[in-house]
């Protein structure tokens, strides 16, 4: 148990709609990433937040975006969905920048139709 | 860029027998290095993490090697057991976020 949440576990969704996924970060931990995994492949890094802000983004486009509250617990949002969306996302959180170890949540299994 | 080799890509082995996942990358500017275990379709469970200045980690039955200048890391299981398995990856951790391997998936036969 890592104390890392994410919510909610699965969902479905119609093409074209819009999503939200949440993250509650271990306790104490200010940085929290996104990673977007397809069946059989490994993570693919989404961005990254540290302190509200954001620090670091991956090959995605903007309709995916993120938020960090002010209590370091984490949104990400996909509008305009896609088939190739479908995957399990990932959030990981740890303390500070630079290259501590990171924690995983338990993921959300995203299914576009 | 960061490119990750997991070798081999599945293995089944029998209950008892100690056993060696590679892991290969192609920038060896890195820091540290990250094992994760991931059962299917759950989140991921770090197992160990090993800075660039040492060469080894243990925990447990697990012991994770680390060849920065080869671009080489290995992880290794002695004495498996069926709980054992699972998807292995491994991740090394440069000026960038986590780069992942599609992972090692492992069967352990009782």
């Amino acid at each position: 148990e890592t104390g890392v949440t994410q919510s909610p576990t699965h969902l479905i969704k119609t093409r074209g709609q819009q999503v939200t996924l949440r993250c509650s970060s271990q306790s104490g931990h200010n940085t929290v990433s996104w990673y977007q995994q397809a069946l059989g492949q490994g993570p693919q890094f989404i961005f990254q937040y540290y302190r509200e802000e954001e620090n670091g983004r991956g090959n995605f486009p903007p309709r995916f975006s993120g938020l960090q509250f002010p209590n370091y617990s984490s949104e990400l949002n996909v509008n305009a969905l896609e088939l190739d969306d479908s995957a399990l996302y990932l959030c990981a959180s740890s303390l500070g920048q630079g290259w501590p170890e990171a924690f995983f949540g338990q993921g959300t299994r995203l299914t576009v139709v | 860029k960061q490119e990750v080799t997991q070798i081999p890509a599945a293995l089944s082995v029998p209950e008892g027998e100690n056993l060696v996942l590679n892991c290969s990358f192609t920038d060896s500017a890195i820091y540290n290095l990250q094992w994760f275990r991931q059962d299917p379709g759950k989140g991921l469970t770090s197992l160990l993490l090993i800075q660039s200045s040492q060469r080894e980690q243990t925990s447990g039955r697990l012991n994770a090697s680390l060849d920065k200048s080869s671009g080489r890391s290995t992880l290794y299981i002695a004495a498996s057991q069926p709980g054992d398995s699972a998807t292995y990856l491994c991740a090394p951790r440069g000026n960038t976020p986590l780069v992942f391997g599609k992972g090692t998936r492992l069967s352990v036969i009782a």
